[in-house]
């Protein structure tokens, strides 16, 4: 079946602009989450969606971050008023449920975003 | 909190040798650990996981990995090398009542005909 797929693959941008990153999760996963791949940090969590859920904010690194998740479905990552140390790769992963031990998390490719 | 250390963030090996790459956790609580590959221009991809029960982990293509209370270790090795292996490699732990995944900084993983 399908995987996780995010949009666009890549994504150029002046500083200060806003961009927003999307995520199609596998069908029927109900977990999303939201990671940041960068040459200084690694690999950090940003955001995780669960069902109906409050989601979990914690990662995002500044106020100009903010995500949705629409339907229990699609999310979509906003970054306002870009920086040029917003430029990373965004990954997105979904899972079936919220359990380590038995819900994989699968990744989707990512989307590189350059802040020029 | 849990955190994970990947000792070389670059490892050559020649095709047909041992493929060995180091994590080392530390965690208040027993960890979940997970090794994920990571080919150029995809997403990560889960190789195999710990969670309970046996400490040696068999996991796709051919790598494994042994828990190892004692010294906080979850070693991932490959017996032999394959030029498909060439790769990121990324450790990762969690605990039983989380769902957030704490990355290591990955290895690369080059392989020489």
């Amino acid at each position: 079946g399908a995987g996780v797929s995010q949009s666009p693959s890549n994504k150029v941008t002046e500083k200060g602009k806003d961009v927003e990153l999307r995520c199609d999760p596998i069908s029927g996963h109900t977990a999303l989450y939201w990671y940041r791949q960068s040459l200084g940090q690694g690999l950090e969590f940003l955001i995780y969606f669960q069902g109906n859920s409050a989601p979990d904010k914690s990662g995002l690194p500044s106020d100009r971050f903010s995500a949705e998740r629409t339907g229990g479905s699609v999310s979509t990552l906003t970054i306002q008023r870009t920086q040029q140390e917003d430029s990373a790769v965004y990954l997105c992963a979904s899972s079936l449920g919220a359990s380590p031990a038995t819900d994989t998390q699968y990744f989707g490719p990512g989307t590189r975003l350059t802040v020029l | 909190a849990q955190s994970v250390t990947q000792l070389g963030s670059h490892v050559s090996v020649s095709e047909g040798a041992l493929v060995l790459l180091r994590c080392n956790y530390s965690s208040s609580v027993p960890p979940y650990l997970f090794w994920y590959v990571q080919y150029p221009n995809q997403g990560l991809q889960l190789l195999l996981k710990y969670t309970t029960g046996a400490t040696l982990v068999k996991g796709i293509n051919g790598f494994e990995a042994e828990f190892k209370k004692s010294e906080t270790s979850f070693h991932l090795t490959k017996p032999s090398a394959h030029m498909s292996d060439a790769a990121e490699y990324f450790c990762a732990v969690t605990r039983s009542n989380d769902y957030k995944l704490s990355f290591g900084a990955g290895t690369t993983v080059t392989v020489r005909a």
